[in-house]
């Protein structure tokens, strides 16, 4: 079955600092992977996804296939970026999300 | 486009009540799934609904839950004779076509007495 991993709960940066939250999944086919992001007090809102290849707010992610990986990366980091992470994956499209079980992100003035 | 929606967003009920859960797809999208967070822990897949059609409950307890998205009007996620495991957020998300993403509503945090 498939799984995904986020293996830090809590991650504290300070403004400017480079972060990355990881994500790491088990699953033999094919899958799309995406990140969603949770703001204080607002929805779960797509932040990316692998097929698009795009850079959101900064962020970025690239699926490592062989490591089996899509971890979330920004090279100077924001307060306002301080929210909760998930990592989901998908096994065909359309179906449902498998997501990991988040990653609160805190940025430190 | 309001988004998807989500009713009540805070839910009360008492051991052996029942609970109904509703979520408006946001415009044009014709696809549903439910999730539930438990406290402390992600988001768990329970169903996937289209118009009048159950696709994948693979994620539904076997028993007391259903779901159904009816030809007019929202989905509706029902529990019956909730306990207090069942206390939990209860999220819905929508999509329009195949290769479109997931929407998420703001979800109905239930809680049982």
């Amino acid at each position: 079955a498939q799984r995904v991993t986020q293996p830090e709960k809590l991650l504290s940066v300070f403004k400017g600092a480079p972060v990355e939250l990881k994500c790491n999944y088990s699953y033999s086919g094919s899958p799309e992977l995406f990140w969603y992001v949770q703001y204080s007090r607002q929805r779960l809102q797509l932040l990316l996804r692998h097929i698009s290849r795009e850079s959101i707010k900064g962020f970025t992610a690239d699926l490592n296939k062989g490591e089996t990986s899509f971890h979330l990366k920004k090279p100077f980091a924001q307060e306002e970026d301080s929210a909760m992470y998930y990592c989901a994956l998908q096994e065909t499209s359309g179906s449902r999300l498998t997501f990991g079980e988040g990653t609160q992100l805190t940025v430190n003035p | 486009n309001a988004g998807v929606m989500q009713n009540p967003r805070h839910l009360v009920r008492r051991r052996g009540q029942e609970a109904r859960l509703r979520c408006s797809p946001m415009k044009g999208h014709s696809h549903v799934y439910w999730y539930r967070q438990l406290p402390e822990e992600g988001l768990k897949f329970m169903v996937y609904l289209q118009k009048e059609n159950i696709i994948d409950e693979s994620g539904m307890p076997k028993e007391r839950f259903s779901a159904e998205f009816p030809k007019e009007g929202p989905s509706i996620l029902r529990i019956q004779q909730v306990v207090r495991g069942d206390s939990a957020a209860y999220f819905c998300a929508s999509r329009q076509g195949l290769n479109q993403p997931q929407h998420f509503g703001d979800g109905t945090r239930l809680s049982i007495l």
